[in-house]
Parts: C-alpha cells; sequence; structure tokens
C-alpha cells in the first residue's frame, strides 16, 4: 500500500527546533519529488518546501533559512529540521508527494502532525 | 499573499452543477491540480492535468482551463462533495516552488 506517515509534531518554544519525519511505504522516496505543506488553524494550505529526486532543495520565503528539508533513503524517510520556530509556525504539517507523472500535483498525502510554537 | 485567486465560498443545490475557479497568472504556464479536504483530513487530490482523475474519484469531478482560469466541476453535486477545495500549480516566478489558491468553502444545500 501506497502510504506517508508523519510524526516529530509537538509543543516548542518559539526560537526552538524541531524534526518532523515522513515514513514512505510502497514507493522509494529518493525516486520522487517530496513536498512538505503546512495548514495554519483554520487557514488554508500552504507550501513549505521540495526536495527533488537529484537532491536539489527549495523553500517557500517564510520559511528559507530556517527549515531544512532532507531525505534517508536508507530508511525511506522525508525530514523537515525546523530551527528558530515562531508562532506563526503552528500549523498541522502534511507531507506530500509531488508527482511529475501527475502534471506536478500532490498525489499522496499524510496524515498530517500538529507542530504548536508557544511559550 | 496567494499568487492563486479562489473566491471564499461558493454554494450549490444538492444534484445542480457547481463551478469552482482558480485564477493566476502562473497558469498560463503550468496545469493546476485540485484538492478536496473535509474537516480534520488530509488534502485529497481529485483532478491533476489538463483534466485527470485519480482513480477512486467520481465522474463528477471535472477540470478546465482557459488563460490564467482554472476551474473545477462537479455535475450533480452530492452532500459528501461539501468541503474546502484548493487548486495548486507552480508558482508563477520561480517553477521550483508550489503555491495553492486560498481555498472554497463548497456548501451543499
Amino acid at each position: 500500500e501506497v502510504q506517508l506517515v508523519e510524526s516529530g509534531g509537538g509543543l516548542v518554544q518559539p526560537g526552538g527546533s524541531l524534526r518532523l519525519s515522513c515514513a514512505a511505504s510502497g514507493f522509494t522516496v529518493s525516486s520522487n519529488y517530496m513536498s512538505w505543506v503546512r495548514q495554519a488553524p483554520g487557514k488554508g494550505l500552504e507550501w513549505v518546501s521540495v526536495i527533488y529526486s537529484g537532491g536539489s532543495t527549495y523553500y517557500a520565503d517564510s520559511v528559507k533559512g530556517r527549515f531544512t528539508i532532507s531525505r534517508d533513503n536508507s530508511k525511506n524517510t522525508l525530514y523537515l529540521q525546523m530551527n528558530s520556530l515562531r508562532a506563526e509556525d503552528t500549523a498541522v504539517y502534511y507531507c506530500a508527494r509531488w508527482s511529475i507523472a501527475a502534471h506536478d500535483a500532490f498525489d499522496i498525502w499524510g496524515q498530517g502532525t500538529m507542530v504548536t510554537v508557544s511559550s | 499573499s496567494s499568487e492563486l485567486t479562489q473566491d471564499p465560498a461558493v454554494s450549490v443545490a444538492l444534484g445542480q452543477t457547481v463551478r469552482i475557479t482558480c485564477q493566476g497568472d502562473s497558469l498560463r504556464s503550468y496545469y493546476a491540480s485540485w484538492y478536496q479536504q473535509k474537516p480534520g483530513q488530509a488534502p485529497v487530490l481529485v483532478i491533476y492535468g489538463k483534466n485527470n482523475r485519480p482513480s477512486g474519484i467520481p465522474d463528477r469531478f471535472s477540470g478546465s482551463s482557459s488563460g490564467n482560469t482554472a476551474s473545477l466541476t462537479i455535475t450533480g453535486a452530492q452532500a459528501e462533495d461539501e468541503a474546502d477545495y484548493y487548486c495548486n500549480s507552480r508558482d508563477s516566478s520561480g517553477n521550483h516552488l508550489g503555491v495553492f489558491g486560498g481555498g472554497t468553502k463548497l456548501t451543499v444545500l
């Protein structure tokens, strides 16, 4: 079964750090474009970051310099390292496969993990 | 601010047809994809490319595009179609980035 399962969310103080994980099954993370998308409470979806199959990474301006996307091919897992967290980073974070075969659509989504930045 | 613009809310009578639109410069170069999200759930892809439905998506969902506007049409809306709908494409200023519309809340009356 093709599936993504996120973990690592929680409560963190402003200025703190957190690392999210996204374990994939049924397909190979390193052969695909993989993204993080977030959704603040009661708000819409916001694209956060992508890692290409070749390893190139790109970020939304709102997180550039603070967040780092990476993957562990041996674990078939995607990560998002989040540093210098702010209250406005509070959101549900989803990992998703960005499918070139599906004309750049996000065709597989995880269930999401909640990150709360608060003192 | 989002580079893809959607109407915040749309309503449709049960069994009728509704069109949800998405406007943005990037849509002149890239296809839009559409996602359905119900409360407390992850988004689900419903339309991608020119007009393609993933397996399991009912054929009452269809997509189209003209110029800078993409549309999602639901023909014969059902109660279970009540949800938030988001469009998405590549960013217009740099094709490595993604962007979502602000979302449309669909109410089925």
